[in-house]
């Protein structure tokens, strides 16, 4: 099953901007997670945030949850070429220690 | 943090054979959980594996197809049986842990890549 669906499908912008991505979930969660992959491999963790929280910041990556919409953004700021990967969105669907569902992923593509 | 092992990383199989995927913990961690990523999508949940217990299977997986053993809490292998070229796709092993932050979390192995032909 696929819990979110992300938004966009995929994005191209120059380093220095900002890149925005956009997730949408279907089920209660207990927390919500993005990780990065690059080039098809391993999953990097990135942020959580949990239910109860509404912004939460790390480093360039700043995160929203709004539990009334279902869907979280993740905007990272000032980017750079090494941040061009897929961006995913994970949760756990409010049952806490089972399987992440993930979202379809947003791919970034930074320039220089 | 648990750490990974998975192997093999990468492989090119004939169709009709079958390729069995390894992952070693260098923890012990009750819950694993085995993923596959097909070529430009997202990880999908192939089922779960607790020590001791059959494996849970997602709807559209069967065991048939991705048998899967845990015989202990830090290791798991998952068969990609009778492979056809649609079988051609990342996986990925996953475990849950805990954490101070989250109380729990996830790791990742580093995937392996097959490829059918």
């Amino acid at each position: 099953s696929q819990q979110g669906e992300e938004d966009p499908q995929a994005l191209s912008i120059q380093e220095g901007e900002n890149a925005t991505m956009n997730c949408s979930y279907k089920t209660s969660i207990n927390n919500l997670q993005w990780y990065r992959q690059n080039s098809g491999r391993g999953l990097v963790h990135l942020i959580l945030i949990r239910s109860n929280e509404r912004e939460k910041h790390s480093g360039r990556l700043r995160v929203t949850l709004d539990t009334s919409k279902k869907s979280s953004s993740l905007l990272i700021t000032a980017s750079r070429a090494a941040d061009t990967a897929s961006y995913f969105c994970a949760t756990d669907e409010g049952q806490a220690g089972t399987a992440l569902i993930f979202g379809k992923g947003t791919t970034l593509s930074v320039s220089s | 943090s648990a750490v990974i092992s998975q192997k093999p990383s990468r492989d090119i199989c004939q169709r009709g054979t079958s390729l069995t995927i390894q992952c070693q913990v260098d923890s012990q961690v009750t819950m694993m959980f085995w993923y596959r990523q097909q070529p430009g999508q997202s990880l999908t949940l192939i089922a779960t594996a607790n020590q001791g217990s059959e494996a849970t299977y997602e709807s559209g997986f069967v065991i048939d197809k991705f048998p899967i053993s845990r015989p202990n809490l830090t290791f798991s292998t998952l068969t990609v049986s009778n492979m056809s070229p649609e079988d051609s796709s990342i996986y990925l092993c996953s475990v849950l842990t805990h954490n101070r932050a989250t109380n729990y979390g996830y790791t990742f192995g580093s995937g392996t890549r097959l490829t059918v032909v």
